[in-house]
């Protein structure tokens, strides 16, 4: 089945230890985006790549970074995290086309910060 | 501020009961979208509705778009424990924007 595929599903890191989350999709989608969720509170878009061309969120930290070295695979850095980065990490993906911007999600990876 | 709003954020109800969940702005979307998700996993897809006014049923799930295209509300019938979740809606402009949600949970 095609799908969006998250690894680790649960990850550990220190305070100010570089963590990368990464993410792969077999939909063969044209947009990969990465959200961070916290407790109760909706998906928070951090960036998206269409094709090779990353869009930063305004709001998105400098800590936040990420690559996409081919269709299939994208990864997210946090290059130090901090006590307030523990969240889901969401990665999903969409065709690309217009509207209606349907997404397809991962299941998430889940980090805590120690 | 959010720019979609949804109520109630917390919902539960005994199985076998109704419910619907709102979700409104003061923007036009040109499509709106909602999602499940379950504790721990992704939201997943179940409705996409595009044009004013539009009803679809997916089972016991009705999704309805506001005829100026700025609400949309999700009505389950004969709720089952099944259907216990975070319930997102989100809104198409030039991206896509979530509302808060609304935590469903259906007792046995």
């Amino acid at each position: 089945d095609a799908m969006v595929i998250q690894n680790p599903r649960y990850q550990v890191t220190q305070f100010g230890k570089p963590v990368t989350l990464s993410c792969s999709q077999t939909l063969n989608h044209n947009v990969m985006y990465w959200y961070q969720q916290k407790s109760s509170q909706a998906p928070k878009l951090l960036f998206h790549y269409y094709d090779k061309d990353f869009n930063n969120e305004a709001d998105t930290p400098d800590n936040f970074q990420s690559r996409r070295p081919n269709t299939s695979f994208c990864f997210l850095d946090i290059r130090s995290p901090g006590l307030g980065d523990a969240a889901m990490y969401l990665c999903a993906t969409s065709s690309g086309a217009s509207d209606p911007y349907e997404q397809y999600f991962g299941p998430g990876t889940r980090l805590t910060v120690t | 501020t959010q720019l979609l709003e949804q109520s109630p954020q917390f919902l539960s109800i005994q199985e076998g009961e109704n419910l619907t969940v709102y979700c409104n702005s003061s923007s036009v979307f040109s499509s709106l979208q909602w999602y499940r998700q379950e504790p721990g996993e992704g939201p997943v897809l179940l409705v996409t509705v595009v044009t004013g006014g539009e009803v679809k049923k997916l089972k016991r799930l009705t999704f309805q778009f506001g005829d100026a295209r700025k609400d949309s509300s999700l009505h389950i019938t004969a709720a089952q424990p099944g259907d216990t979740g975070l319930y997102l809606c989100a809104g198409a402009r030039y991206k896509l924007s979530f509302g808060a949600g609304t935590t469903v949970t259906v007792r046995a």
